[in-house]
């Protein structure tokens, strides 16, 4: 397809284990960002990755979370560790870098369950 | 401390009215407005959106407002449609391609 593709779509996990959510975005997409959204709130933004340049990691809650971005195309969101309050949707969402006002577009998100 | 507020959870309208969805933000910074829709299970769609430098930019039946001195927004969307029942989310950034800071998003429910 022609969106932003993620997965698994549904994680259910024990608490204290390592869990990766993959992202594949837009082809031609430099930018490429990942959210959570937890029961009853907002999009909280995690990391954004912007081409070449270092990632803005200014929005990951604690060490035990990472991502990577291989090839400037598919990315991987690591939590180690998990807890209970890491239960959420973990969205992806990709766009244009053309120095213009360019939409974000999100793929629909994994479901993460820790038990 | 939330930067975008969308302060209504929830709107009931009838199917042919007007909703009129409201966003307000505090960081004067902001630039660049959007509108995305929910589904379910889906991801936000991305619907509409609104630079500074312009006060409506209008998309079929949605139309975005935008008062700078208010540091407000709003979503008009006319005539309802029963399909347009979602949850939509104001969202705001402040340049280039940074990350979108959200609102908690309303619930629309279009009554036929």
């Amino acid at each position: 397809g022609a969106g932003v593709s993620q997965s698994p779509s549904n994680k259910v996990t024990e608490k204290g284990k390592d869990v990766e959510l993959r992202c594949d975005p837009i082809s031609g997409h430099t930018a490429l960002y990942w959210y959570r959204q937890s029961l009853g709130q907002g999009l909280e933004f995690l990391i954004y990755f912007q081409g070449n340049s270092a990632p803005d990691k200014s929005g990951l809650p604690s060490d035990r979370f990472s991502a990577e971005r291989t090839g400037g195309s598919v990315s991987t969101l690591t939590i180690q560790r998990t807890q209970q309050e890491d239960s959420a949707v973990y969205l992806c969402a990709s766009s244009l870098q053309d120095g213009g006002n360019q939409p974000q577009h999100f793929g629909d998100g994994t479901r993460l369950s820790i038990l | 401390d939330q930067q975008v507020k969308q302060n209504s959870p929830s709107l009931s309208v009838q199917e042919g009215r007007i909703s009129i969805l409201n966003c307000d933000y505090t960081n004067s910074m902001f630039d660049y407005f959007l509108w995305y829709k929910k589904y379910p299970a889906e991801g936000p769609t991305f619907l509409i959106s609104i630079s500074s430098i312009k006060d409506k930019n209008e998309d079929g039946r949605f139309t975005v407002f935008l008062n700078k001195s208010a540091k407000h927004l709003s979503l008009h969307i006319v005539p309802s449609q029963p399909g347009d029942s979602a949850v939509y989310f104001c969202a705001a950034r402040d340049s280039g391609n940074t990350p979108l800071v959200f609102g908690k998003g309303t619930r629309l429910s279009v009554i036929a």
